[in-house]
């Protein structure tokens, strides 16, 4: 498997608070993504990192905001949670944007009471 | 829009070839045929990839239509491990990966 973990694996938070999700990675590669799934509407890209200190959005990105100082670290904040981010993260490693494989990691479950 | 079509659900016998239609008629010439599958409570995982060519390896071969038009993955003896959601996804180099809601494939004893 590769080297990604999560942390912290579950949390209970309530509205309006900050939440910071990490996602780190031994295998030294360059793009990082941060994933949502949810009933229904099966994995939505957040946010994604093509290097250290660059990043772009994706197709869910209200409401959060990212931050990769090192390599290996790639964080996803929630600035003031909502209800409506009540859902499972996945970060996932790719070495190459065009690669074919993006390996996972083993989730995130968080709940905005 | 979803590039791809698959069933919502199927079942399979331990032991027996499992075979996951997916249908991508709008598929582009630069696009690839991915298969990722979610074991629940699971980060998914990548199974196989191909652009024309059949492809095979040690988790699944990968049938796509001359056409292109529509693929098959084949778990040639599934087991109960198997059981998992398996996605199909079409994507060029330059995009991101778009997961939609899959085949539930359920292997029964």
């Amino acid at each position: 498997d590769a080297g990604i973990t999560q942390s912290p694996r579950h949390k209970v938070t309530e509205t309006g608070t900050p939440v910071t999700l990490r996602c780190h990675q031994t295998e030294n590669h360059r793009y990082m993504y941060w994933y949502r799934q949810d009933p229904g509407h099966g994995l939505r890209l957040i946010h994604y990192s093509y290097g250290v200190k660059d990043t772009d959005k994706g197709e869910v990105s209200d409401g959060y905001s990212v931050s990769r100082s090192k390599t290996e670290d790639f964080l996803l904040t929630l600035e003031s949670a909502t209800s409506s981010q009540t859902s499972v993260y996945f970060c996932a490693i790719s070495e190459y944007e065009q690669t074919y494989e993006q390996y996972f990691g083993p989730g995130t479950r968080l709940t905005v009471t | 829009d979803a590039k791809t079509t698959q069933p919502t659900s199927m079942d399979c016998a331990e032991g027996r070839a499992a075979n996951l239609p997916c249908n991508h008629s709008t598929i582009s010439g630069n696009e690839y045929v991915y298969w990722y599958r979610q074991i629940h409570s699971q980060g998914p995982q990548y199974i196989i990839h191909g652009l024309k060519n059949n492809e095979t390896n040690e988790m699944a071969s990968l049938i796509i239509t001359e056409d292109r038009k529509s693929s098959t993955l084949i778990l040639p003896h599934a087991t109960l491990r198997d059981t998992a959601v398996y996605y199909c996804i079409v994507r060029s180099g330059s995009e991101k990966l778009v997961f939609g809601k899959g085949t539930k494939l359920t292997v029964n004893p």
